[in-house]
């Protein structure tokens, strides 16, 4: 089955700087990955996602990048503020149902 | 809308003690899912069900854990006998059938403790 390897596990920087995710997946059939961010005493909300027939996408401050030849992709963030900190997750499945989940980043942005 | 709803948010209990975890999804989502979150293995998808119907339930963990869908608008997750590492946070979530809209909506979660 899929397995997910998410790094780094934390993750400091200073407000304004940016921070970068990343994560590999096992299986090459795998074709969607979300990211989840999760605030404390919440559960996880989708904030970007990408489909394998794309190598980037961009929504404001986030943009999410794929190397399907790797199998790996990124989540980036830039111009942080203090409302980014949370535990970011990523994943990866075939269709968009059975997600894997990586063990989350947990993201500290530094005032 | 008022996004998933779960109770009970919090539930301590004792070994052996049947648990009851409830969820109702987002109106008109076909899919609802069953999740659980430890700081050891993450967040592990159990089962998941479309139009009320149990698709995959490979991630139940054992015979103890069960999940019915008995309509659109509720399901429910059982254990039973509850034992002190079935201790964990279990998230429900729902998501629409769609080829170009794939979120899957959270619920705040049952934080559950097995004495």
């Amino acid at each position: 089955g899929e397995n997910v390897e998410q790094h780094p596990s934390t993750l400091s920087v200073q407000e304004g700087d940016s921070a970068v995710i990343k994560c590999t997946y096992s299986d090459s059939a795998s074709n969607y990955f979300p990211w989840y961010k999760q605030e404390l005493g919440k559960g996880p909300q989708l904030i970007i996602d990408i489909r394998s027939n794309v190598g980037e996408k961009k929504d404001q401050r986030i943009a999410v990048t794929l190397n399907k030849t790797a199998k790996h992709f990124s989540l980036h963030i830039t111009e942080t503020q203090p409302e980014d900190s949370a535990v970011y997750f990523c994943a990866a499945t075939k269709g968009a149902q059975k997600l894997v989940f990586g063990q989350g980043t947990r993201l500290t942005i530094n005032p | 809308d008022a996004g998933v709803i779960q109770s009970p948010r919090h539930e301590v209990t004792e070994m052996g003690q049947e648990v009851t975890l409830r969820c109702k999804p987002i109106s008109g989502h076909d899919y609802l899912f069953w999740y659980r979150q430890t700081m050891m293995r993450g967040l592990e998808l159990l089962i998941y069900f479309n139009n009320n119907v149990p698709i995959d339930d490979s991630g139940m963990p054992e015979d103890r854990f069960s999940a019915k869908m008995p309509n659109a608008s509720f399901s429910n997750l059982k254990i039973q006998p509850s034992e002190p590492r079935d201790s964990a946070v279990y998230f429900c979530a729902s998501q629409v059938a769609s080829k170009v809209y794939n979120e899957q909506f959270f619920g705040p979660g049952t934080r559950l403790t097995v004495l």
